[in-house]
């Protein structure tokens, strides 16, 4: 079946501007994350959401950062102003309850 | 926090070589252990995992085994193949309200020539 899917692949944009990410998970997965990884980095956490619950934004670092999801399908990660230190790879997976993450093929954003 | 290290990169070996990408941890209670992979232009896969002490996960012959007592889960494999070239990431999820929010390690980035 499907897997997860982001879009676009890859964005380069100019310091100051507003960028969106899109993520389309699974069918029926309930869960939904984002994370980013910077070069030569690991993998941070930055939000997570389940079901109808408030999502846990603990990883997002800072104020410029939001992502919303509709129900338990789409998820839109905003980043405001965009600065040089934001050129990462911005993965989103998705799960069921409890069971591991599949992941996305990411989107490659540069700041210049 | 939580955190995971995982050696350094790049490993470099020849096909049939024996791998052992090295992985410690640090958490608080009882975490699970993940091991991730990523092929060249594809999006990070499960590769194995393990849910309390002593579990060994495995699958497509590479192997791993959680020891609490040296907070380790080493990722091994006998006899590595040229299509195992890829990026190794070690993981862990502590079961928080994140849900199954992972901590990961920088990744291990693996050749194996012909």
């Amino acid at each position: 079946g499907a897997g997860v899917s982001q879009s676009p692949s890859n964005k380069v944009t100019e310091k100051g501007k507003d960028v969106e990410l899109r993520c389309d998970p699974i069918s029926g997965h309930t869960a939904l994350y984002w994370y980013r990884q910077r070069l030569g980095q690991g993998l941070e956490f930055l939000i997570y959401f389940q079901g109808n619950s408030a999502p846990d934004k603990s990883g997002l670092p800072s104020d410029r950062f939001s992502a919303e999801r509709t129900g338990e399908s789409v998820s839109t990660l905003t980043i405001q102003r965009t600065q040089q230190e934001d050129s990462a790879v911005y993965l989103c997976a998705s799960s069921s309850l409890r069971t591991s993450l599949d992941f996305g093929p990411g989107t490659r954003l540069l700041v210049l | 926090g939580n955190s995971v290290t995982q050696m350094e990169g790049p490993v470099t070996l020849s096909e049939e070589a024996f791998l052992t990408i090295n992985c410690t941890y640090t958490a608080t209670g009882y975490p699970s252990l993940f091991w991730y992979v990523q092929y060249p232009g594809e999006g990070l896969q499960l590769l194995l995992k393990a849910t309390k002490a002593d579990d060994k996960g495995s699958n497509k012959g590479f192997e791993a085994t959680y020891r609490k007592e040296t907070t380790s889960f080493h990722l091994e494999k006998g006899s590595v193949q040229v299509s195992d070239s890829a990026v190794y990431f070690c993981a862990l999820s502590d079961n928080s309200n994140s849900g199954y929010a992972l901590n990961f390690g920088k990744g291990t980035s693996l050749l194996v020539t012909p």
